[in-house]
This record gives structure tokens, C-alpha cells and sequence, in this order.
């Protein structure tokens, strides 16, 4: 079953803003990562936080954990073109083994130049 | 160049055929997994494997079967018994069958029944 929920499912904006993404999630977790997907493509890795982690930088991008809301946030600053991809967040349920990750259905970023 | 390869790009299968996907990787990754993706959709675990000769059902396993002859192989076959098998294939792996490891993905398979 699907863990991870993002929302909103669409967002378009305009080249330069800010773009924040969400994502909700059911049990404890051992970390929970953000991919990009661009469209017909594999995903890419963008960043892993773990669990006692409650906020991460890689460029321009922010992520933000709360295990207490059992939410993450994904910032997108001064946003490009190339941005525009689906995001999904994946988590690593705590005492799930070592079964990989359970994806959540994504939310599909449009930046508008 | 390192990285995960799978092919074909595009497959066209006729209803009551099995076909097969190929994934490989020159990583050295221990595990490797194969998802199911459907239109604005997440992924969707069907199989995956943390050592080479042993694999595990994900979640939606029925309908599938894969091998783990080789470390660097892990294909997936699609059977006549997979009633809905219209989708994109994703292929990863990662060094260990941990999952505090990143995934590193595949182009995909887009497969598509007539």
C-alpha cells in the first residue's frame, strides 16, 4: 500500500517563485527521501533526511520533517523551467525490513516561463 | 559510465503473450527492484531482491515472475496471467537491501498490450 501522500497533485508557477510541495505519511519512519521524475523518465534522487533530521539543504533546494505531524516538506527556490518534473517523496518504514521504499503518488510540478 | 540500463524503451505485446524486461546494472548494487508505475500514479513494488539467487514478492507480485542469476541482472517477466499489464517498468537497485540507501533508477519500459 501506498504510504506517502503528496499534495497539492498539480502546481504551476511562474519561473522564479518558490515552489512547496508536501507530503503526509501513516507510520514511523527510519528517513524519508524526495526523487524527481521528469515525463517518460526514470527517477532521480534528490535528497534523504532521516528520521532525528528536521531540516536539510542541497542547493535550491529545503526539505523539512516532522515526525509528530508524520509530514516532509520540499522548497523549491527561485524555480526554473527545468524544474517542471513530478515529485515524489519515499519512505523507509521503521522495522519494514529491507523491502525498499513505498512511493507516494506524486505531486506534477509546472514552472511557466 | 556507470548505471542501470533497461530495454526495451517501448514493447507491444498481443493478449496471451509473456514478455520480458531486462534490467542491468554495472553499480555493483546488491539489490535491485522492479516497480510498476500507471498514470499519475506512484511506484508500486512487484518484486525485488537483495542478493544474487533470492528474491521476494512486493506488492503486487501476481502475474509476474523474475530471476537473480547474476548480480548484475534482474529481469522481469510479464505473464498472460497479469490481467491489466498496460504500464511503465521501473528498474532500480541499490548497494545494499537497506533502505536507508538511495535508489538509483532506470530509464523504464513502457509496456503496452493490443
Amino acid at each position: 500500500s501506498q504510504q506517502g501522500e503528496e499534495d497539492p497533485q498539480a502546481l504551476s508557477i511562474q519561473e522564479g517563485e518558490n515552489a512547496t510541495m508536501n507530503c503526509s505519511y501513516k507510520t514511523s519512519i527510519n528517513n524519508l527521501q524526495w526523487y524527481r521524475q521528469n515525463s517518460g523518465r526514470g527517477l532521480v534522487h534528490l535528497i534523504l533526511i532521516r528520521s532525528n533530521e528536521r531540516e536539510k539543504h542541497s542547493g535550491r533546494l529545503r526539505v523539512t520533517l516532522d515526525t509528530s505531524k508524520k509530514s516532509s516538506s520540499l522548497l523549491i527556490t527561485a524555480s526554473r523551467a527545468a524544474d517542471t518534473a513530478s515529485y515524489f517523496c519515499a519512505t523507509d518504514e521503521a522495522g519494514g525490513g529491507a523491502d525498499g521504499l513505498t512511493f507516494g503518488k506524486g505531486t506534477h510540478l509546472i514552472i511557466q516561463p | 559510465d556507470g548505471g542501470i540500463t533497461q530495454s526495451p524503451k517501448y514493447l507491444f505485446r498481443k493478449e496471451g503473450q509473456n514478455v520480458t524486461l531486462s534490467c542491468e546494472q554495472n553499480l555493483n548494487h546488491d539489490a535491485m527492484y522492479w516497480y510498476r508505475q500507471d498514470p499519475g500514479q506512484g511506484l508500486r513494488l512487484i518484486y525485488y531482491s537483495q542478493i544474487v539467487n533470492d528474491f521476494q514478492k512486493g506488492d503486487i507480485a501476481e502475474g509476474y515472475s523474475v530471476s537473480r542469476e547474476k548480480k548484475e541482472s534482474f529481469p522481469l517477466t510479464v505473464t498472460s496471467a497479469q490481467k491489466n499489464p498496460t504500464a511503465f517498468y521501473l528498474c532500480a537497485s541499490t548497494p545494499t537491501g537497506y533502505s536507508y540507501n538511495e535508489q538509483f533508477f532506470g530509464p523504464g519500459t513502457r509496456l503496452t498490450v493490443l
